[in-house]
């Protein structure tokens, strides 16, 4: 069975200041790991992604998130926060190989400070 | 360029009135996921397709149905919908690989009255 926790329901920071996501997982398995957002009535966009390739991955609009195996987390961080990042953020994980097996985390909502 | 199209983006419907929602894509993925998401939570799988192969969770209610007659289209059908139905409906895809990595589309906001 696989899990994933995200530690913070809710982030605020302010504008220019880093983001730090925090996600947990629990897989039996080698795991894919990514992160989504969603911004208001939209759907999911694919901001990174982890699988089994290099532990730092780099994703769109300045994020990143490293792959820690001895934690089991994967946490989503950036170093300047930007208004548009506003937005509410999934931690998913997912069995390697598998197409059903694709776990959300219960989403944390980033608020962005003027 | 869209690559996964949901209509409408917003449907209206009665209690007990069915209703179908839609979902295209132009990546020929082969893989097709239905979710219903509810205000401030997680999405939820309903159901999925690998190719013509039609995968249902456990706990997605009769009420829900899906169709997919192409490897392009895919509909969500909600014969009896009630009050508890009102919510988000993503679609997304995947293509068969390591990490299935899944494109959502904008979702279907569904109000029932």
């Amino acid at each position: 069975a696989q899990s994933v926790t995200q530690l913070d329901s809710h982030v605020s920071v302010s504008e220019g200041t880093p983001v730090l996501l925090r996600c947990n997982y629990s897989s039996s398995y080698s795991p894919s790991l990514f992160w989504y957002v969603q911004h208001p009535n939209k759907g999911l966009q694919l901001l990174l992604k982890y699988t089994s390739a290099a532990t730092l991955v780099k994703g769109i609009n300045g994020f990143e998130a490293e792959f820690k195996k001895s934690e089991t987390s994967f946490h989503l961080t950036k170093p300047s926060a930007h208004m548009s990042d506003a937005a509410e953020y999934f931690c998913v994980v997912s069995d390697l190989g598998s197409a059903r097996q694709l776990t959300f985390g219960s989403g944390t909502q980033l608020t962005v400070l003027p | 360029d869209a690559m996964v199209i949901q209509n409408p983006r917003y449907q209206v419907t009665q209690f007990g009135k069915p209703v179908t929602l839609s979902c295209s894509q132009t990546l020929n993925h082969n893989v097709m996921y239905w979710y219903q998401q509810k205000s401030s939570q997680a999405p939820k799988l309903l159901f999925h397709y690998y190719d013509k192969d039609f995968n249902n969770e456990a706990d997605t209610p009769d009420n829900f149905q899906s169709r997919r007659p192409n490897t392009s289209f895919c509909f969500l059908d909600i014969r009896s919908p009630g009050l508890g139905d009102a919510a988000m409906y993503l679609c997304a895809t995947a293509r068969r690989g390591p990490s299935y990595e899944q494109y959502f589309g904008p979702g279907t906001r569904l109000t029932v009255t």
